[in-house]
């Protein structure tokens, strides 16, 4: 199937660091992204990782894929208050053509 | 400004009563894609478009028509709505697909409510 997996709700503090996880189910996917959804808006490409990279850092936000669990993560670091929204992993879907496929969502709630 | 504009933002309506949800970019993108986001489902896509007379069925088709005439608009037809499609879609659209790592551009959304 093209189930990709996250947990719905994460809520931290001021200033902690955020981690959401994602899991995705196309091993031959070539990249893998994360889109965020701010209250009342579509969704804007945050970030992209290609599949033989394992990390990649873009000032504040951080990606680390585990090729091997499938396992993609999005770490924030000093999360603030305007970050809070809803944040999408999404993968493309090998069919010949480039699909995405993506994930539920999750929602982060920053609180001061 | 490089958009995708949707109309309405809001809409009710009734069942069996057609309505049409417009979609438009300004960016020459030949890709345009519809979705359709419900609670705990993430965002689902509907149809797509690879260029003007090219479109292709998504993983939610059923309900739905869409026409590519001109390749900046990309409407969205529901010929006879059910409260099963009350939901919130968006339009998106990138410069070509199949590149790997390109952007999708979205719009800001309709939020369609069938009675």
């Amino acid at each position: 199937g093209e189930d990709v997996e996250q947990s719905l709700f994460l809520s931290v503090r001021e200033g902690d660091s955020s981690v959401i996880n994602c899991t995705y189910t196309d091993s031959s996917s070539t990249y893998l992204y994360w889109y965020k959804q701010e209250p009342g808006a579509g969704l804007q490409l945050l970030t992209y990782i290609f599949s033989n990279m394992d990390m990649k850092q873009d000032q504040r936000l951080t990606v680390l894929l585990n090729k091997k669990d499938k396992h993609l993560s999005l770490r924030i670091a000093d999360t603030q208050t305007g970050d809070s929204a809803i944040y999408f992993c999404a993968e493309n879907w090998s069919t010949g053509f480039q699909k995405l496929v993506f994930g539920t969502g999750t929602r982060l709630l920053v609180s001061p | 400004e490089a958009q995708v504009t949707q109309n309405p933002r809001y809409l009710i309506t009734v069942t069996g009563k057609k309505l049409t949800v417009t979609c438009s970019q300004n960016m020459n993108h030949e890709y345009m894609s519809w979705y359709r986001q419900d609670p705990g489902l993430g965002l689902r896509q509907i149809y797509y478009s690879m260029n003007v007379e090219v479109t292709d069925k998504g993983d939610v088709p059923e309900g739905y028509k869409v026409s590519r005439k001109e390749k900046r608009n990309f409407p969205l037809i529901l010929e006879s709505p059910s409260p099963n499609q009350t939901s919130l879609y968006f339009c998106a659209s990138s410069l070509s697909p199949g590149q790997g790592g390109e952007k999708l551009f979205f719009g800001s959304g309709t939020q369609l409510s069938v009675l």
